[in-house]
């Protein structure tokens, strides 16, 4: 079945405690992507990645890291967590130029 | 990307047609109309894509008027597992770029 996986789906963490959001797609989609949801807010874009070993910013990337060493995987890291990342937390993929997007079933983190 | 008008919020009573509205008067010509929705706390799901003409897929049909300034997405027979947002997009077909969702349309399905 086609389709991405995150890992986990819900974490509670302390400030400053390094994480990693795992996300894995099996379309072998060139394009990865991670947002954030809040509130009010909307779905933002944190980092994207076009193929592997490259990346760049979408419009919230402070306090987060990504890579993409290989094509299924694109983890998202924080390394210095805050309780402003307390968030809901999506992983997508897609194939070439299309906008088609596959989603992840979301990763729910909340930073005390 | 062009920007895209959606109102906030619509209701629709189970088993009649959905239809959603979404404005895009700056399109240019190689701006494709994508619709996702998202039902709570759910990863988005793709739903219908089209350039100029209409699109019909199991899910749902996209209306794009001539002028392509803006277009409908119609639920044919709403459930309610259909209530969640729908967002509308605007872009261009390209592997590079950001990608932006805007605030959608929060469509309830009533019995």
């Amino acid at each position: 079945e086609a389709q991405v996986t995150q890992n986990p789906r819900y974490l509670i963490t302390v400030t400053g405690k390094k994480l990693t959001v795992t996300c894995s797609q099996n379309m072998n989609h060139e394009y990865m992507s991670w947002y954030r949801q809040d509130p009010g807010l909307g779905l933002r874009q944190i980092y994207y990645s076009m193929n592997v070993e490259v990346t760049d910013k979408g419009d919230v990337p402070e306090g987060y890291k990504v890579s993409r060493k290989e094509k299924r995987n694109f983890p998202l890291i924080l390394e210095s967590p805050s309780p402003n990342q307390t968030s809901l937390y999506f992983c997508a993929s897609r194939f070439g130029q299309s906008y088609e997007q596959y989603f992840g079933p979301g990763t729910r983190l909340t930073v005390t | 990307d062009a920007k895209t008008t959606q109102p906030p919020s619509m209701d629709c009573a189970e088993g009649r047609a959905a239809n959603l509205p979404c404005n895009h008067s700056t399109i240019s010509g190689n701006e494709y109309v994508y619709w996702y929705r998202q039902i709570h706390s759910q990863g988005p799901q793709y739903i219908i894509h089209g350039l100029k003409n209409n699109e019909t897929n199991e899910m749902a049909s996209l209306i794009i008027t001539e002028d392509r300034k803006s277009s409908t997405l119609i639920l044919p027979h709403a459930t309610l597992r259909d209530t969640a947002v729908y967002y509308c997009i605007v872009r261009v077909n390209t592997n590079a770029g950001k990608s932006t969702f805007g605030d959608g349309t929060t469509l309830t399905v009533k019995p």
